[in-house]
């Protein structure tokens, strides 16, 4: 089955500064990869998402890339802000069929300092 | 639009005692996901219903794990009976369709003492 590894565990930088986070995941079939943003005790919220037949994706200071070959995606956060503080979780999904499921990575817990 | 929404947020139950969480999707939404986070580790899957079928239940730990749906709109998950290693935040999901967006309910804590 999937599996999806995600790196760092823990992130800190400073405010202002960019944070990327990347993840792999093994099954080649897998063709969306969700991005979620995880408030202390509050709901894993949806942030961006690619889809296999794009290879990057913008939206204001957040983009996600993907490389198929590779097997890999990674979140770029650029100027980040204290409100950016939160767990970061990457996702595998083969999107529909029995495997609508998604896999996830353990998370990233990102620090923005002041 | 209302979001996914479950029930209770916070529960503490015994040891061997049983507990049921409700998750009432997004109005419209065919596709029913429960995911659970034990212990701080990766959100895990459990099982997806599409109406009141499972799809797929491939993730459920055991059979003292029980999910419905029936008349294929809310769904409960009932622990029976409750081991300490149950504990954790037990999220559901719902999306529209096969491959879309998939939003989050804010889960249930489970705590098993």
């Amino acid at each position: 089955g999937e599996n999806v590894e995600q790196h760092p565990s823990t992130l800190s930088v400073q405010e202002g500064d960019s944070a990327v986070i990347k993840c792999t995941y093994s099954d080649s079939a897998s063709n969306y990869f969700p991005w979620y943003k995880q408030e202390l005790g509050k709901r894993p919220q949806l942030i961006i998402d690619i889809r296999s037949n794009v290879g990057e994706k913008k939206d204001q200071r957040i983009a996600v890339t993907l490389n198929k070959t590779a097997k890999h995606f990674s979140l770029h956060i650029t100027e980040t802000q204290p409100e950016d503080s939160a767990v970061y979780f990457c996702a595998a999904s083969k999107g529909g069929g029995s495997q609508g499921n998604l896999i996830f990575g353990k998370g990233t817990k990102l620090s923005v300092k002041p | 639009e209302a979001g996914v929404t479950q029930f209770p947020s916070h529960s503490v139950i015994e040891k061997g005692q049983t507990v049921t969480l409700r998750c009432d999707p997004i109005s419209g939404h065919d596709n029913l996901y429960w995911y659970r986070r034990v212990m701080g580790k990766e959100i895990k899957f459990l099982l997806h219903f599409v109406k009141e079928s499972k799809q797929d239940e491939s993730g459920m730990p055991n059979n003292r794990f029980l999910a419905e749906r029936t008349g294929g709109t809310y769904s409960t998950l009932k622990v029976q009976p409750a081991e300490l290693e149950d504990s954790g935040v037990y999220f559901c999901a719902s999306s529209q369709d096969f491959g879309g967006t998939i939003y989050f309910g804010e889960g249930s804590w489970l705590t098993v003492v």
